[in-house]
């Protein structure tokens, strides 16, 4: 089945610092790749859409000059949490559907990052 | 209001019961559903597809109701591995707040 490989599954770093997360289709194309954030205890919340050669798509009330979204490959997403703050320490997850298996098939999920800003 | 609502949970069941979950969506327009399992601190992954004629997978059955705009979770025979927070998602990739499952001995 599908593989999606998401980098790094942790992350510890200092307040004001930028964090890059990426996310990788390794046995097929995903021209789509989908970003969320989980906070403990709660569920997934869709922050952006990534189109690989577009700009990426936010959802209300994500703030896109602070998570940089890059899909500048049909295997390659990247999020990057600029300035990050206490309050950004979050779990991060990709996802993506191979366009190969029909739309039943759902969408395969990165194995998520752990960021916790100090 | 969310555009897909799910049960708030959590639901704490002996083994051997039988428990079910429902989330309602707002789009009429969404095509497809799916069921997602996600355990503590990993991601989520695909349970099932949901479709209108339902579908059965071992202990799991799943219904779509597009008249009422709602899809269900079956889960026969619980066992002490079910227990894990389901998510009801639509094609547009929103998910529900999920629903605890807790199976005890």
């Amino acid at each position: 089945g599908a593989v999606v490989s998401q980098h790094p599954s942790w992350v510890i770093c200092k307040s004001g610092t930028s964090v890059k997360i990426e996310c990788r289709s390794l046995d097929f194309q995903a021209t789509t790749m989908f970003w969320y954030r989980q906070f403990p205890k709660q569920s997934l919340m869709l922050m952006a859409t990534s189109n690989e050669g577009s700009k990426a798509t936010y959802e209300q009330g994500v703030e896109k000059d602070k998570f940089l979204i890059n899909h500048a490959s049909l295997t390659l997403s990247t999020l990057t949490v600029t300035s990050a703050h206490p309050e950004d320490s979050s779990f991060y997850i990709c996802s993506a559907r191979d366009p190969r298996q029909g739309a039943n098939y759902g969408y395969t999920f990165g194995s998520g990052t752990r960021l916790t800003v100090v | 209001r969310k555009e897909v609502e799910q049960d708030p949970g959590p639901f704490n069941v002996p083994e051997g019961a039988t428990v079910a979950f429902n989330c309602t969506y707002s789009n009429s327009a969404s095509q497809s559903f799916f069921w997602y399992r996600q355990d503590c601190r990993k991601e989520p992954k695909l349970l099932m597809s949901v479709y209108s004629s339902g579908n059965e997978d071992g202990r799991f059955t799943a219904q779509l109701n597009r008249a009422s705009q709602y899809i269900s979770l079956l889960i026969r025979d619980s066992k002490l591995s079910d227990s894990a927070t389901y998510l009801c998602v639509s094609n547009d990739m929103r998910f529900g707040a999920g629903t605890r499952l807790t199976v005890k001995p």
